[in-house]
Parts: structure tokens; sequence; C-alpha cells
């Protein structure tokens, strides 16, 4: 089990420019959620799939944010254009099941994105 | 909505010392908790859970109990060690709710 891995590690961009993060889940993991970290706000849910459909987009900051989940392995979450205040670390999850307290999430390592 | 409080941080320790982090939570149903951990550069980690009112979950050496009368689950541990230096997060999920909601998360550092 190789973990939910996530590219970039690191990015840097410039404001105005588009950034795509990738995620690629545990293999068999029906959900895939996309969380941002930063100091002021914390852990904030922006998306989640169930088997390739968004469920619940309700955290996506603004019209800037865009996920996919094309299929069962991977999954991008895009900024475009991109703005300093979206600097955070991005964090991709997944899960096998619905029920949470069953199936806890598991974790990639994030990407840290600064926009410049 | 649901949501959790922890206490804030940072948290300094030395080796061998107890530690504990304070989280209570407001849910209108029964939700379950969690204590997850980020270790440096790492994502969140499961640390343990409880899924229904006097629970205790367990995990290398950490400790915490579902109090529902409190509406609170306390994570414990003993005796740190500097290898449990890392940021520990409270989450509760509502059993008809995919959702986790997180506390701020509580930085911890334990020194030799």
């Amino acid at each position: 089990d190789a973990g939910v891995i996530q590219s970039p590690r690191h990015e840097v961009t410039e404001m105005g420019q588009e950034v795509t993060l990738r995620c690629k889940p545990i293999s068999g993991h029906d959900y895939l959620f996309w969380y941002r970290q930063t100091m002021m706000r914390g852990l904030e849910l922006l998306i989640y799939f169930n088997n390739n459909v968004p469920i619940d987009d309700s955290g996506m900051p603004e019209d800037r944010f865009s996920a996919k989940m094309p299929n069962a392995s991977f999954s991008t979450l895009k900024i475009q254009p991109s703005e300093p205040r979206d600097s955070a670390v991005y964090f991709c999850a997944s899960s096998p099941s619905r029920t949470s307290y069953n199936s806890p999430l598991h974790f990639g390592n994030g990407t840290r994105l600064t926009v410049t | 909505g649901d949501s959790v409080t922890q206490m804030e941080g940072p948290v300094t320790l030395s080796e061998e010392a107890f530690l504990t982090i304070n989280c209570t939570y407001t849910a209108t149903g029964y939700p379950s908790l969690f204590w997850y951990v980020q270790y440096p550069g790492e994502g969140l980690q499961l640390l343990l859970k409880a899924t229904k009112a006097d629970d205790k979950g367990s995990n290398k050496g950490f400790e915490a109990t579902y109090r529902k009368e409190t509406t609170s689950f306390h994570l414990e541990k003993g005796s740190v060690q500097v290898s449990d230096s890392a940021v520990y997060f409270c989450a509760l999920s509502d059993h008809n709710d995919y959702k986790l909601s997180f506390g701020a998360g509580t930085t911890v550092t334990v020194r030799a």
C-alpha cells in the first residue's frame, strides 16, 4: 500500500498563473477529499468525491478553484488564476467507505503552495 | 453546526512529562470522535477514535475517553517522548454525514 500520493510536494508560482495539484488515492478507496491548511483558518474541507462524482463542493472558496476526478485513481485541484492568499498546504485524503468512524481518512503528505 | 474546540498551543514539555490536550465538542447528534496527529512535513494520521459515550480510544500510549456529560474528548499521555512532537487535531464526525470537523490543532514540542 503506497498510501495517498500527491504531487508536487512544493509549488511556487506567480500571481495570476494557473496551478494544478494532483492526487492519487489508495486503490479501492471510494471517497476522496481535498483539504486546505493555513495558520489562520486551520484545516478546511474544500470538496469531496464518491466514486469519482463530486458530492459536496461547498467549501470551495470561489470560482477560481475547480476539482475533477476523471477516474478512480486520479484527481486534480486547479486554481486559475492564483492569488497570494491561496498560499497554503493542500492535502488530499481518501477513505474506503462512507462511515468515517469505521474508516479513517488516509492523508497524503500535502502540496505546499506559495503564490508570490 | 457541529464543531470542535481544542486548547491552543503551543505546548512545550520535557521528556517523560504528562501531556493533556483538552478538546470539547458541539454536536446535535451522537458523533464519533477522533484524534489525528501530524508529524512535520507529513499528512495527518489517525491516532485514536471513540464511537460512543464512555468509549476509550488508545494508541501509542495516548488515551482519550468520550465524555458525553461534559462533551469532551481530552487526549492524555503519561510520559511523552521527543518523537511525540507533532501537531494534534481533535475531530468529530456525525454518523449521518461523512464530513470530519477538525479543531484548530495543538502544536506539541517535547524537549530532551
